[in-house]
């Protein structure tokens, strides 16, 4: 079955802690994104990667920390740093193209305990 | 100014009725568009690309104007499975680009 698949679907993060959500993809995209969605707002873009083993910052990457060592997978890492993590982060993939468009995982919801 | 701005909403409309979301975007070298829909908790997904001669998915029919900077969508005899958030989307164009999401317009079609 292909797609996008993130885990877990809900996270809780205890204050001072690192949380890693996955993002896994096997439709053979070379780019993919990481957003976060806060209530009532549009989509911001976290952290994106065109190719592997290279990613840029978005517009809100403070706070955040990617890798991307396999074209299949881009985890999200929300550092102590990020001082108000609790949101839904939706990673999305791209394939080649110029009007290719995105295509998104169930995303995760992350909540600060 | 935001990259992409749509109408507030929301709307409530009955069913059958035609309904038209509206967008602007503030980038001219934009060069593709879309619209999402967005159900409660749920990621987005895709619903329709727009395009310069303006195109129709059945019910849906999304229209450009470059001139304008603006982009609509109109959905007609609205289905109660219509309700959930639209979102404006627009790509600058570039290969493997970013997209710039509006904040959606709600939608609600009632019985």
């Amino acid at each position: 079955d292909g797609g996008i698949t993130q885990s877990p679907k809900y996270l809780f993060r205890k204050e001072g802690q690192n949380v890693t959500l996955s993002c896994e993809q096997n439709l053979n995209h070379d780019a993919m994104y990481w957003y976060r969605q806060d209530p009532g707002q549009g989509l911001r873009l976290i952290y994106y990667s065109q190719i592997v083993n290279d990613f840029q910052k978005g517009d809100i990457a403070e706070g955040y920390s990617v890798s991307r060592e396999k074209k299949e997978s881009f985890p999200l890492t929300v550092t102590s740093a990020q001082k108000n993590p609790t949101a839904f982060y939706l990673c999305a993939t791209e394939g080649a193209g110029a009007r290719e468009t995105q295509y998104f995982g169930p995303g995760t919801r992350l909540l600060v305990l | 100014r935001k990259e992409v701005e749509q109408d507030p909403g929301p709307f409530n409309v009955p069913e059958g009725a035609t309904v038209a979301f509206n967008c602007t975007y503030s980038n001219s070298a934009s060069q593709s568009f879309f619209w999402y829909r967005q159900d409660c908790r749920k990621e987005p997904k895709l619903l329709m690309s727009v395009y310069s001669s303006g195109n129709e998915d059945g019910r849906f029919t999304a229209q450009l104007n470059r001139a304008s900077q603006y982009i609509s969508l109109l959905i007609r005899d609205s289905k109660l499975s219509d309700s959930a958030t639209y979102l404006c989307v627009v790509n600058r164009g570039s290969t493997l680009g970013r997209l710039y999401f509006g904040r959606g317009t709600q939608l609600t079609v009632w019985p």
